[in-house]
């Protein structure tokens, strides 16, 4: 089993649709994750952490689910612009002992 | 501006040549990490420095080599060692990489895309 793994997708979804992504990580004992998002030949961009109580920011929603071990992702009202990869990262308890990507999933929001 | 640069952008690099990458951050970030991303593959570690004169080997340092001299400068020299450089090298710096959360978040310059010709 994978560390991190992501569904590659492509996720095809119209203008205006909620999509959901999800990450599985196979170390219980990780404690930091996040989201970033990666467009076409760019460095990945930090979207939002991932606290166990959840976190929202505008559109964007995610979870951490501890005991099935995933965190989620759900974009609300798909843009155009959000067309990208999405990435999870999980990190160790000390994180810089063990950091992890995931391989992404794309999203592509079509007019 | 505050942000993280890397030099050059593009790099070609006959064989059995080394080549080092630039990284230089003026966010007063004590963590900086070298990845590299390979085409349909997720970001993998090279290196990681905690602090000034401190790094660590990621999962795939094999034929790579840091220094951390200064904090806001983290080279990489990719050495004629590496079977397979050519690829798309991102460096990353976080507040620290010991504690959790937003102190581990990371941020990432544009990356240098390095071809071996």
């Amino acid at each position: 089993r994978k560390e991190v793994e992501q569904d590659p997708g492509p996720f095809n979804v119209p203008e205006g649709a909620t999509v959901a992504f999800n990450c599985t990580y196979s170390n219980s004992a990780s404690q930091s994750f996040f989201w970033y998002r990666q467009d076409c030949r760019k460095e990945p961009k930090l979207l939002m952490s991932v606290y166990s109580s959840g976190n929202e920011d505008g559109r964007f929603t995610a979870q951490l689910n501890r005991a099935s071990q995933y965190i989620s992702l759900l974009i609300r009202d798909s843009k155009l612009s959000d067309s990208a990869t999405y990435l999870c990262v999980v990190m160790g308890l000390r994180g810089y002992q063990k950091v992890t990507f995931g391989t992404g999933t794309k999203l592509q929001v079509i007019p | 501006d505050g942000g993280i640069t890397q030099s050059p952008k593009y790099l070609f690099r006959k064989e059995g040549q080394n080549v080092t990458l630039s990284c230089e951050q003026n966010l007063n970030h004590d963590a900086m990490y070298w990845y590299r991303q390979d085409p349909g593959q997720g970001l993998r570690l090279i290196y990681y420095s905690q602090i000034v004169n401190d790094f660590q080997k990621g999962d795939i340092a094999e034929g790579y080599s840091v220094s951390r001299e200064k904090k806001e400068s983290f080279p990489l020299t990719v050495t004629s060692a590496q079977k397979n450089p050519t690829a798309f090298y991102l460096c990353a710096s976080s507040i620290n990489g010991g504690g959790t959360g937003a102190y581990n978040e990371q941020f990432f310059g544009p990356g240098t895309r390095l071809t071996v010709l």
